[in-house]
Order: structure tokens, then C-alpha cells, then sequence
């Protein structure tokens, strides 16, 4: 394994539901990043956060909001949200952020969301 | 824009054989490239990757891979399959001072 945890592995919600999923790396990295994974389309980054500091938000719609309270630990809570964006949610994190040589992102196992 | 492009969904190739997949990118300036590996049920694994130096790059599981700068491509390749290669394989490219950008994907599957 990587070090780096998500729970739940599996989520099913309902649209009206609020839901959050935990991210967790034992690595000691300062960057946490999560994506979203769908069939047949490339690996979508969504936050990025450095030294628990947003850095990026790729467009992400309000419906998804992301929470970092320190290095070790990222949460993605979730609301009213839509089934277009049933996906799988791979959190990584790396031990510094883009622009060095040690940037190789680490991946935990990720969620697999349904939305129905 | 910058691009990363995976020009195959799938690659078949019979235990024993070498394996090439196949990744071109559209960057600008001298990127970092990486290549990550997905099994089922599991997040990405990271393969190997190139910075600088020796245009090819080892990697884990006995897969390499070769930068060739003029054809921006950075292909992966292994010179015996295994049946426990077969897994979703994914090129990343990093411009510098940018954020990451991952191919669609290429799955590999070896047939015994």
C-alpha cells in the first residue's frame, strides 16, 4: 500500500444527501490533491492543496467542497449533488507541490461514488 | 493547449512478448513525464519517471520507459509480458511551474 487511505471505498447517495469523504496519507507529503476518475476520460484534478492551503480549484462546482485541517488529512464534502457525477475519487499526495523533483504523486485507493 | 495523448484504448499482447504503450505529449518547455500503473479496485501506482538525463528510465516491475525529445513521446515498454501486467496504464506530463496532466488511459491486457 501507499500510505495514503480513503473511507468510505464505496458510497451510495441520493441527491438531496450530504456526504464526506476522508482522505488520510501517512507519508509526511505537504501537497493533497483530489480527482475525479470517469469512465473513458482523463483523470480530472479538482483541488490542490499545499501545506493545508488551497492552491488550485480546477472549475470545481460548489456542489463539492473541499476542506484540508492539516497536512495529513483531506475531506471532500458533498451536496445536492448530481448523477453525472457518480465517478470514482482518487485522493493523492506528494511530498511537495509541482515545481520540484519530488512532486511524484502517491494515490490511495479511492471512492467509488453513486449518485442516484 | 497542452495535451497529453494515450492513441490507444487498449492494447492486447500474448504472455512472453514485449509490450509497447504508446504516449505523445504537447508541452511546452522540457516537462516532467510520468507513467502510472491502476489495478482494479485500486488508486494509480507510480511506474517511473523522467526528469532529465539518460532518455531511458527503469522503473518498477521491469518496465521502462524511452523519452524521445523530437517526437515529444515517452513510451512504455517491457521486454516479457506478464499476465499480471494487465491493468489500466496512464502517462502524466508535468510542464514546468504547471500542474500535472494525465492521458486518458490505455488498457493493457496480456493474454496467457
Amino acid at each position: 500500500e501507499t500510505g495514503v487511505t480513503q473511507t468510505p471505498r464505496h458510497l451510495v447517495m441520493g441527491m438531496t444527501n450530504k456526504k464526506s469523504l476522508k482522505c488520510e496519507q501517512h507519508l509526511g507529503h505537504n501537497a493533497m490533491y483530489w480527482y475525479k476518475q470517469s469512465a473513458k476520460k482523463p483523470l480530472e484534478l479538482m483541488f490542490v492543496y499545499n501545506f493545508k492551503e488551497q492552491t488550485e480549484n480546477n472549475s470545481v462546482p460548489s456542489r463539492f467542497s473541499p476542506e484540508c485541517p492539516n497536512s495529513s488529512h483531506l475531506f471532500l464534502h458533498l451536496h445536492t449533488l448530481q448523477p453525472e457525477d457518480s465517478a470514482l475519487y482518487l485522493c493523492a499526495s506528494s511530498p511537495q507541490l509541482a515545481g520540484t523533483s519530488t512532486d511524484t504523486q502517491y494515490f490511495g485507493p479511492g471512492t467509488r461514488l453513486t449518485v442516484l | 493547449a497542452q495535451s497529453v495523448a494515450q492513441p490507444e484504448d487498449q492494447v492486447n499482447v500474448a504472455e512472453g512478448n514485449p509490450l509497447t504503450v504508446k504516449c505523445t505529449y504537447s508541452v511546452s518547455g522540457n516537462p516532467y513525464l510520468f507513467w502510472y500503473v491502476q489495478y482494479p479496485n485500486r488508486g494509480l501506482q507510480f511506474l517511473l519517471k523522467y526528469i532529465t538525463g539518460d532518455n531511458l528510465v527503469k522503473g518498477s516491475y521491469g518496465f521502462e520507459a524511452e523519452f524521445n525529445k523530437s517526437q515529444t513521446s515517452f513510451h512504455l515498454k517491457k521486454p516479457s509480458a506478464l499476465v499480471s501486467d494487465s491493468a489500466l496504464y496512464f502517462c502524466a506530463v508535468r510542464p514546468l511551474d504547471d500542474k500535472i496532466i494525465f492521458g486518458k488511459g490505455t488498457r493493457l491486457h496480456i493474454l496467457p
